[in-house]
């Protein structure tokens, strides 16, 4: 596709639950990165991957967090044991390897733990 | 002390006016500069993307980096209802994270 896609686009679940967030880059960007947005907050970086291997996981608040992107695409955002504080938006963002002006958002997955 | 500082206003103006927005930082690292628009449940979506210190014109979009006083400033000329939005910096050192401000909610009234 012409954008980055994130799906679902919504998820709500329980406390305690496991959760998987999904993000299709655009095509041929080999930098994929997730952040996280509270309301009323600018997003806040989570971790940053150059084709497959992290290459900054500084953002991830704790080891319930965890994401992966096993062939330099898709990349999926895994929450263990989610908390009602985990509840925000997480977007998902693909640059071509210099950055610059390419840095494309997708729309974000609403997450809401209850 | 958070490294990139918006005040999250919110502003609101009458259509046609010059809307100003503003952000310092304190990171002397930071390289390159951007301002993204946010529409209500939608993604940030770049507006303008400045590397030096001066000013880049875009339409009626113009922003403005002073480095020597870590100070980058958003304009928006003749200013629309469509540009409701909220209006976030962002910075990073190269192809890297970026380091966002809170946001600005800005309503332009018809």
């Amino acid at each position: 596709g012409a954008g980055v896609s994130q799906t679902p686009s919504n998820k709500v679940t329980e406390k305690g639950k496991y959760v998987e967030l999904r993000c299709d880059p655009i095509s041929g960007h080999t930098a994929l990165y997730w952040y996280r947005q509270s309301l009323g907050q600018g997003p806040e970086f989570l971790i940053y991957f150059q084709g497959t291997g992290a290459a900054d996981d500084s953002g991830l608040p704790n080891d319930r967090f965890f994401a992966v992107r096993p062939e330099g695409s898709v990349s999926t955002l895994k929450i263990q044991r989610t908390e009602r504080g985990d509840s925000a938006v997480y977007l998902c963002a693909s640059s071509p390897v210099g950055g610059g002006d390419g840095y494309t958002f997708g729309s974000g997955t609403r997450l809401t733990v209850v | 002390q958070k490294e990139v500082e918006q005040d999250p206003g919110p502003l609101s103006v009458p259509e046609g006016a010059i809307v100003s927005l503003n952000c310092t930082y304190s990171n002397s690292a930071f390289q390159y500069f951007m301002w993204y628009r946010q529409y209500s449940r939608k993604g940030p979506e770049l507006l303008m993307y400045t590397y030096s210190s001066g000013n880049k014109e875009d339409g009626r979009f113009t922003a403005q980096v002073d480095k020597s006083s870590k100070y980058i400033s958003l304009f928006i000329r003749d200013s629309q209802p469509s540009d409701s939005a909220t209006y976030l910096c962002a910075m990073n050192q190269g192809a890297q994270k970026l380091v966002f401000g809170q946001g600005t909610r800005l309503t332009i009234n018809p």
